[in-house]
């Protein structure tokens, strides 16, 4: 099975920061990542697909890239509703895995 | 409009049976790749199975052999039977679309919760 891992675990940041987020995958997947935003209580909302290409209706501050076993979330301009876990899922192969997530959360 | 209504969840003793729904609007179900994924109290998320539009089924390996995945085309309803539950297996269980049948989910149910308790 493919791990996926990802850091930080937390993250504390501001509104108007920019924010990094990091998965790496314990072998390639090319460029088969996706990257999800979910909010307590919620099901999951898909908010980049094959590493780089912005899901319809999310906004442009929203970036994601790599490829192989590096990969980077980023969210040029921290706002209110941004606050919340973010899973990045490998879909190269079956299983399908999520890493661990990443909480941002307010400073 | 594409929407994904779970149902099914409850309490159930370990080693029960439950069976999970999901009623699928907007879309047809069996021209689509769908997805089972759970997410147990406080931790990530978990693929836990695949229906192709074919009608070929994966599983992970924590629920092989035990869970099964179906679908019922004249109700455009997707089903998780869940037997030999284990207290593990306790979690809130999201229906998903796949994505043009690539392996990302761009619309989700809102979730049901299973709890496997004595």
């Amino acid at each position: 099975d493919i791990q996926m891992t990802q850091s930080p675990s937390t993250l504390s940041a501001s509104v108007g920061d920019r924010v990094t987020i990091t998965c790496r995958a314990s072998q390639s997947i090319s460029n088969w990542l996706a990257w999800y935003q979910q909010k307590p209580g919620k099901a999951p909302k898909l908010l980049i697909y094959k590493a780089s290409n912005l899901e319809s209706g999310v906004p442009s501050r929203f970036s994601g890239s790599g490829s192989g076993t590096e990969f980077t979330l980023t969210i040029s301009s921290l706002q209110p509703d941004d606050f919340a876990t973010y899973y990045c899922q490998q879909y190269n192969s079956y299983p399908f895995t999520f890493g661990p997530g990443t909480k941002v959360d307010i400073k | 409009e594409v929407q994904l209504v779970e149902s099914g969840g409850g309490l159930v003793q370990p080693g029960g049976s439950l069976r999970l729904s999901c009623a699928a609007s907007g879309f047809t179900v069996s021209s689509n790749y769908m997805s089972w994924v759970r997410q147990a109290p406080g931790k990530g998320l978990e693929w836990v199975s695949v229906i192709y539009s074919g009608g070929s089924t994966y599983y992970a390996d924590s629920v092989k052999g035990r869970f099964t995945i179906s679908r019922d085309n004249s109700k455009n309803t997707l089903y998780l039977q869940m037997n030999s539950l284990r207290a593990e297996d306790t979690a809130v269980y999201y229906c998903a679309r796949d994505e043009i049948s690539s392996g990302y989910w761009g619309y989700w149910g809102q979730g049901t919760l299973v709890t496997v308790s004595s």
